[in-house]
């Protein structure tokens, strides 16, 4: 089945610096990464995602990329945020018949003001 | 926008009792899911449900663990002789169709077992 691996397990950075977080995954199957942010106690909120037929998505701040040959693909946030401290996953599945999410350990992100 | 609900928020139950956690998946969604994440660790998914039956379920799914869902709106989970190690978050989430859909995911259920 699928397998998930997430890096790193724990990011700080300093506020308005950029926070990479990468995952790779083992099912060449696999055609729909989302990226989830989940704030403690809270449910996990969908915050960007991207289907294999694209390489790269953009929204405002947040930006995903994949690499389908290498089987990688990352979220990277630009001019980061207090609010943006979270613990974010990412997460893998094949989009026909509904099929589950396979999600990644986690990283838990602090930005420091 | 429309949100997937749960109840409870949070439960604690005796060790070997039933437990019955609750969901409203989004009205018009099709596949529905139940997972589960202990306290610092990763989302770990339990079941998949589509068209009044179980679509897939994870090793984790075994006996002691079934859905149901008994109407057009609710989706059930019920363990029937919890443990300590059920303890976790339980989130529900919905989908509308195979393709091109988010995963909504509800506020979830926290169980805790003495």
């Amino acid at each position: 089945g699928e397998n998930v691996e997430q890096h790193p397990s724990t990011l700080s950075v300093q506020e308005g610096d950029s926070a990479v977080i990468k995952c790779t995954y083992s099912d060449s199957a696999s055609n729909y990464f989302p990226w989830y942010k989940q704030e403690l106690g809270k449910r996990p909120q969908l915050i960007i995602d991207i289907r294999s037929n694209v390489g790269e998505k953009k929204d405002q701040r947040i930006a995903v990329t994949l690499n389908k040959t290498a089987k990688h693909f990352s979220l990277h946030i630009t001019e980061t945020q207090p609010e943006d401290s979270a613990v974010y996953f990412c997460a893998a599945s094949i989009m026909e018949y509904g099929n589950k999410l396979v999600f990644g350990a986690g990283t838990i992100l602090r930005v420091k003001s | 926008e429309p949100e997937v609900t749960q109840t409870p928020s949070h439960q604690v139950t005796q060790m070997g009792q039933e437990v019955i956690l609750r969901c409203v998946p989004i009205s018009n969604h099709l596949y529905f899911y139940w997972y589960r994440q202990i306290l610092g660790q990763k989302v770990e998914f339990l079941v998949s449900f589509y068209n009044n039956e179980i679509s897939e379920k994870s090793e984790i799914f075994d006996d002691q663990f079934s859905v149901e869902r008994p109407d057009g709106s609710n989706f059930t989970l019920k363990i029937r002789s919890t443990k300590l190690e059920d303890s976790a978050m339980y989130f529900c989430a919905s989908r509308g169709t195979p393709l091109g859909n988010t995963i909504y995911f509800g506020e979830g259920s926290w169980l805790t077992v003495v």
